[in-house]
């Protein structure tokens, strides 16, 4: 069964319109998610770290008021798109290991389309 | 820096074998993974090696030799449903972050 809970599968929207997406482990305790972009036929870009009580971490060239991002539970990170535009719509997964050694697993991910 | 390199496509028929490799550059490693991804969809985790050697679930098997900075997936008895994006990841040390290749694309014929 799915251990990372993402949500919601797909927003749409007007541009200027900030939305938030949810990440949630379930389950374990994740102390350091990660958000990922990913734009049609590409890979995953990383576009920061959520840690847990402390400030993300941000990939360069990841705008941070643009991307804002919150820790603030051992289960819950979101990632608020402030004022979308549609160069903004992409899709974007969240991850979390559960454990120290462990792999990566995704959220179903959420696709954002400003319109 | 980082990198990895996989190709970008690979085309086979149904039952046969195909392996996708996949070679790394990075500061500190804690493991090279593979995912599955359907178009629409997201990453599917398949495999992971954390050490040398082979690791088989099922139909899939993962190959990591640290010392080349090099693994492969293999598929096995492939069928349609395995067409798909395949990525390895590699996880360094520096965050524990996962760093994704560009993903190699998969096309099984009948």
């Amino acid at each position: 069964g799915a251990v990372v809970s993402q949500h919601p599968s797909r927003v749409i929207c007007k541009s200027g319109t900030s939305v938030k997406i949810e990440c949630r482990s379930l389950d374990f305790q994740a102390t350091t998610m990660f958000w990922y972009r990913q734009f049609p036929k590409q890979s995953l870009m990383l576009m920061a770290t959520s840690n847990e009580g402390s400030k993300a971490t941000y990939e360069q060239g990841v705008e941070k008021d643009k991307f804002l991002i919150n820790h603030a539970s051992l289960t819950l990170s979101t990632l608020t798109v402030t004022s979308a535009h549609p160069e903004d719509s992409s899709f974007y997964i969240c991850s979390a290991p559960t454990g120290v050694d462990q792999p990566q697993h995704f959220g179903d991910g959420t696709r954002l389309s400003i319109l | 820096g980082q990198s990895l390199e996989q190709p970008s496509e690979v085309t086979a028929v149904e039952g046969a074998i195909v392996q996708i490799n996949c070679t790394y550059q990075t500061s500190g490693f804690y493991g090279l993974s593979w995912y599955q991804q359907h178009d629409g969809g997201a990453p599917t985790f398949l495999s992971y090696n954390a050490l040398d050697g082979l690791e088989e679930t099922g139909r899939f098997s993962s190959f990591l030799s640290r010392s080349d900075s090099y693994g492969y997936l293999l598929l096995q008895e492939l069928q349609m449903k395995d067409s798909a994006s395949y990525f390895c990841a590699v996880r360094n040390t520096g965050g524990f972050k996962t760093i994704f290749g560009a993903g190699t694309r998969l096309f099984v014929k009948a």
